[in-house]
């Protein structure tokens, strides 16, 4: 059974970077099936998607977080990655990645808190 | 950008109540329209993708409609466990730009 676990820093400082790593389990980054993606939601409010990434490396990004958001995937370590630049408190969110087969399969997500 | 509006942002109904939940697109997205429920704590749980497709492991009571802009989510005969915030989710555009509704809250 696919697993996806979120991991990193819970506690980011202003203007620094978020850094996250998923890792899948169960299952086969390589798998030409599926993409992987990263998707938040900030407490007590809606879901929100950031990028997608492909195992070759194709990368999709929301257009309102690509100038700040790289994601890279680490297929012989079956991990997939997301840093987040010049965060600020509105980038506070739990944080959940995703098997993207159109639709999401999600981990249990990590909450990231943006504070000084 | 598709913006996805849901409606009631809230919804109060009783234990084996029917529920109707809507989801509203703001250019058509044909059937690609999904549904999640999220508990308080988890993550969201897929229940419905094209628009009307149970996912695996979904009861029957759960039943999705629509296309083009406008959806439905109709749950029969609640269940406790039925409730929590479902959101919609389109998936129309590639290369992708997917977007949510911002929630229906469904409370006893």
């Amino acid at each position: 059974q696919l697993q996806l676990q979120e991991s990193g820093p819970g506690l980011v400082k202003p203007s620094e970077t978020l850094s996250l790593t998923c890792t899948v389990s169960g299952g086969s980054l390589n798998s030409s099936s599926f993409f992987w993606a990263w998707i938040r939601q900030p407490p007590g409010k809606g879901l929100e998607w950031i990028a997608t990434i492909y195992y070759t490396g194709s990368t999709y990004y929301n257009p309102s977080l690509k100038s700040r958001v790289t994601v890279s995937v680490d297929t012989p370590r079956n991990q997939f990655s997301l840093r987040l630049s010049s965060v600020t408190a509105a980038d506070t969110a739990l944080y959940y990645c995703a098997r993207d087969n159109r639709v999401f399969l999600w981990g249990q997500g990590t909450l990231v808190t943006v504070s000084s | 950008e598709i913006l996805m509006t849901q409606s009631p942002a809230t919804l109060s109904v009783s234990p084996g109540e029917r529920a109707t939940l809507s989801c509203r697109a703001s250019q058509s997205v044909s059937s690609k329209l999904a549904w999640y429920q999220q508990k308080p704590g988890q993550a969201p749980r897929l229940l419905i993708y094209g628009a009307s497709t149970r996912a695996t492991g979904i009861p029957a009571r759960f039943s999705g409609f629509g296309s083009g802009t406008e959806f439905t989510l109709t749950i029969s005969s609640l269940q406790s466990e039925d409730f929590a915030v479902y959101y919609c989710q389109q998936y129309n555009d590639w290369p992708p730009m997917y977007t949510f509704g911002q929630g229906t809250k469904l409370e006893i």
